[in-house]
C-alpha cells in the first residue's frame, strides 16, 4: 500500500530566505505525486504534481518540487519564502492504477516570520 | 465559474443521530471524492463516485454512506455518528481521468457532541 511521509511537523524560515518542505513516499510502481495547501478555514489548493518527466516540477506562487527516485522523496521548495506562505502543506501520493484515491501525509506547518 | 461548494459549511450533532452533507462538484467535473480530516491529521479517503455508482472506497465502516446525482452532485452520510465523526469533511472533484488533480471545496466541519 503506498503511504507518505512528512517528518518535520513544523517549519520555521524568515521572510526572503529558502524553504523546504520534505517529503518522503512508499509506492509500488511508478508514483503520481502531490503538494496541496491549506489556509485556515479552507479547503486544499493544489499547488504542484510529478506524473512523469523532469524531475524539478514548478507550481503555483513560484513554489517547486524535486522527483527523487532513489531517496523516494519529494521535497517542496520556494527560493525566498513570503509571510502570506505560511499555511499547512500536505503531500500526498496516488497509485497510478487506481481511481485517483490519494494518500496524504500528516502536513508539514509552514511558519514564515517577517 | 464555481469551484466546489459544500453545505453546510458547519454543524453540530449528538451522539447517535445522523447527517448529510452535500457537494456540488466544479463545472465540468464529473468524479466525486470525499475525504474526512480529523483535527492535526492529513485527510483521509473516504469513497469516490462516478457514473453515480461508488467506484472505490476507503477504510470506513458502513456507518458512511453516499450518493451521487444524475448533475454530479454528492451526497455523504453518516449514520449512529460517534464522538470519533467530528472532523472537517472534504469533498473534491475532478474529471474522469486518473491523471487530473483535485480541486477541494472548503469542507463541512461536523462536531459531534
Amino acid at each position: 500500500a503506498q503511504s507518505v511521509a512528512q517528518p518535520e511537523d513544523q517549519v520555521n524560515v524568515a521572510e526572503g530566505n529558502p524553504l523546504t518542505v520534505k517529503c518522503t513516499y512508499s509506492v509500488s510502481g511508478n508514483p503520481y505525486l502531490f503538494w496541496y495547501v491549506q489556509y485556515p478555514n479552507r479547503g486544499l489548493q493544489f499547488l504542484l504534481k510529478y506524473i512523469t518527466g523532469d524531475n524539478l516540477v514548478k507550481g503555483s506562487y513560484g513554489f517547486e518540487a524535486e522527483f527523487n527516485k532513489s531517496q523516494t522523496s519529494f521535497h517542496l521548495k520556494k527560493p525566498s519564502a513570503l509571510v502570506s506562505d505560511s499555511a499547512l502543506y500536505f503531500c500526498a501520493v496516488r497509485d497510478p492504477k487506481g481511481f485517483q484515491k490519494l494518500v496524504f501525509g500528516t502536513g508539514t506547518r509552514l511558519l514564515v516570520s517577517p | 465559474d464555481a469551484g466546489v461548494t459544500q453545505s453546510p459549511t458547519h454543524l453540530i450533532k449528538t451522539r447517535g443521530q445522523q447527517v448529510t452533507l452535500r457537494c456540488s462538484p466544479k463545472s465540468g467535473h464529473d468524479t466525486v471524492s470525499w475525504y474526512q480530516q480529523a483535527l492535526g491529521q492529513g485527510p483521509q479517503f473516504i469513497f469516490q463516485y462516478y457514473e453515480e455508482e461508488e467506484r472505490q472506497r476507503g477504510n470506513f465502516p458502513d456507518r458512511f454512506s453516499g450518493h451521487q446525482f444524475p448533475n454530479y452532485s454528492s451526497e455523504l452520510n453518516v449514520n449512529a455518528l460517534l464522538l470519533g465523526d467530528s472532523a472537517l469533511y472534504l469533498c473534491a472533484s475532478s474529471g474522469a481521468s486518473g491523471a487530473n488533480v483535485l480541486t477541494f471545496g472548503a469542507g463541512s466541519r461536523l462536531t459531534v457532541l
